[in-house]
């Protein structure tokens, strides 16, 4: 039962425009979101969070915004760089999970190009 | 600063055999995770530890264990290794200090079963 889903693998964008990364969730007692980036052989880095009580935050050119009713989370790149090319997770945790724990989807891989 | 260390990069064992993957930080961090990554499959958590002295079972903690040894040290053992633990293996540490907060990950574990 996947409570976090990523329905894109793979995203592809030419560089300066707006990169859109979407994520769904089933669980409704979720309080608190997050996009981690992963290049390749190397850990996930955090990149930005939203708590339930938002439906925007805000961190240079990136912007998550939360759709509580629609269980839906998206995250936009304005302006992509190459340099942004990863691989894209969101998580989520809250509810009656312990409150540490993250629960992640299956990841988008974002490939910008010139 | 070196956030979290793991060791080692990696590893090729033959099925049957044992090791443990060996996981520290430096962040006075209370909380610890062990998590794979299988292609598809996203970040799946194996077993966590909240504190020094407590771990629990996450979502795919068959074929594991795992010992807090401080709360520095957080280690996951194979005891007999599977084709099927072949998966890149990440470990996390956490500590909620405020509203935003988030996993710091290790640089991962590559792990081969032949």
């Amino acid at each position: 039962d996947q409570q976090v889903k990523q329905n894109s693998p793979s995203l592809s964008v030419q560089e300066g425009r707006i990169s859109i990364l979407n994520c769904d969730y089933t669980n409704s007692m979720f309080d608190y979101f997050l996009w981690y980036k992963k290049y390749p052989a190397e850990g996930p880095t955090f990149l930005i969070s939203i708590s339930s009580i938002k439906d925007k935050n805000e961190d240079g050119r990136f912007t998550v915004f939360l759709n509580k009713s629609a269980k839906h989370l998206s995250l936009h790149i304005v302006p992509s760089q190459p340099g942004d090319s990863a691989v894209y997770f969101c998580a989520a945790s809250g509810g009656s999970y312990n409150t540490d724990k993250l629960i992640f989807g299956t990841g988008t891989r974002l490939q910008v190009f010139p | 600063n070196a956030g979290v260390t793991q060791t080692p990069k990696f590893q090729v064992l033959k099925t049957g055999q044992s090791m443990t993957l060996q996981c520290a930080q430096d962040m006075n961090h209370n909380s610890m995770y062990w998590y794979r990554q299988d292609p598809g499959m996203g970040l799946r958590l194996i077993y966590y530890s909240a504190s020094e002295g407590t771990t629990d079972k996450g979502e795919v903690p068959n074929g594991y264990n795992v010992s807090r040894l401080n709360k520095r040290e957080f280690s996951l053992r194979l005891e007999s290794a599977a084709p099927s633990q072949t998966s890149v293996y990440f470990c996390a540490s956490s500590e909620r200090t405020g509203a935003t907060w988030g996993y710091t990950f290790g640089s991962g574990t590559r792990l081969t079963v032949v």
